[in-house]
């Protein structure tokens, strides 16, 4: 069982949807949670880091913790075709804490 | 822009030949992470290095290795390399000492094809 799973899409929807992104993952005693968005050929840029359970706001980003069901989320409202990107949802762990990723979930917003 | 750099952007190479890939932090970084990110997948934990020591190492051979230096820089060398060494290779780098609130900041990575 991979540490953390991830849908791997592709995901296509019209501009001004709201997009849901989800990943859970296997270890209970991850504490620290991230959103990194990747665009074609560029390295992952950090979106949204969340410590525990909970919500975190940034703009048109919420994520979402659940660790009773292992379980996060990035919802993005108001999508815009500039989302278009591949989301991969990380955490920490291990004795370095090594950011360990999902495979990474392909979104195409169509104008 | 995060101001970590990486080069060559791309590099074709032979099967058991040997590649050098280099990265640049930002200054004050003394922390840099390598990774390997396949196509479709996402990126692989190689290793770590604060203040040029290895501080962590992910589930890879011997044959890949890694360098810091004192300037911010850093390699990553893989011998003998092998078709599934393909993929891009990416350095992230960050201020503290690889603790688990220590942003990591990604380079653009580097695209290595093995032939």
């Amino acid at each position: 069982q991979k540490e953390v799973e991830q849908d791997p899409g592709p995901l296509s929807v019209p501009e001004g949807a709201i997009v849901s992104l989800n990943c859970t993952y296997s270890n209970s005693a991850f504490q620290y949670f991230m959103w990194y968005r990747q665009y074609s050929r560029k390295g992952p840029e950090l979106l949204m880091y969340t410590y525990s359970s909970g919500n975190k706001e940034d703009g048109r980003f919420t994520a979402q913790v659940d660790k009773s069901s292992k379980y996060i989320s990035l919802f993005i409202r108001d999508s815009q075709p500039s989302d278009s990107a591949t989301y991969l949802c990380a955490t920490r762990g291990g004795a370095t804490n090594k950011l360990i990723f999902g495979t990474g979930t392909l979104l195409a917003v169509q104008p | 822009e995060t101001g970590v750099t990486q080069s060559p952007t791309h590099l074709i190479k032979t099967r058991g030949q040997q590649v050098t890939l280099r990265c640049s932090s930002q200054s004050g970084h003394n922390t840099v992470s390598w990774y390997q990110q396949a196509l479709g997948q996402g990126p692989q934990f190689i290793f770590q290095y604060y203040r040029e020591e290895e501080n962590g190492r992910g589930n890879f051979p011997p044959r890949f290795s890694g360098l810091q230096f004192p300037n911010y820089s850093s390699e990553l060398n893989v011998n003998a390399l092998e078709l599934d060494d393909s993929a891009l290779y990416l350095c992230a780098s960050s201020s503290g000492s690889g603790g688990a609130t220590d942003t990591q900041y990604f380079g653009p990575g580097t695209r290595l094809t093995v032939l």
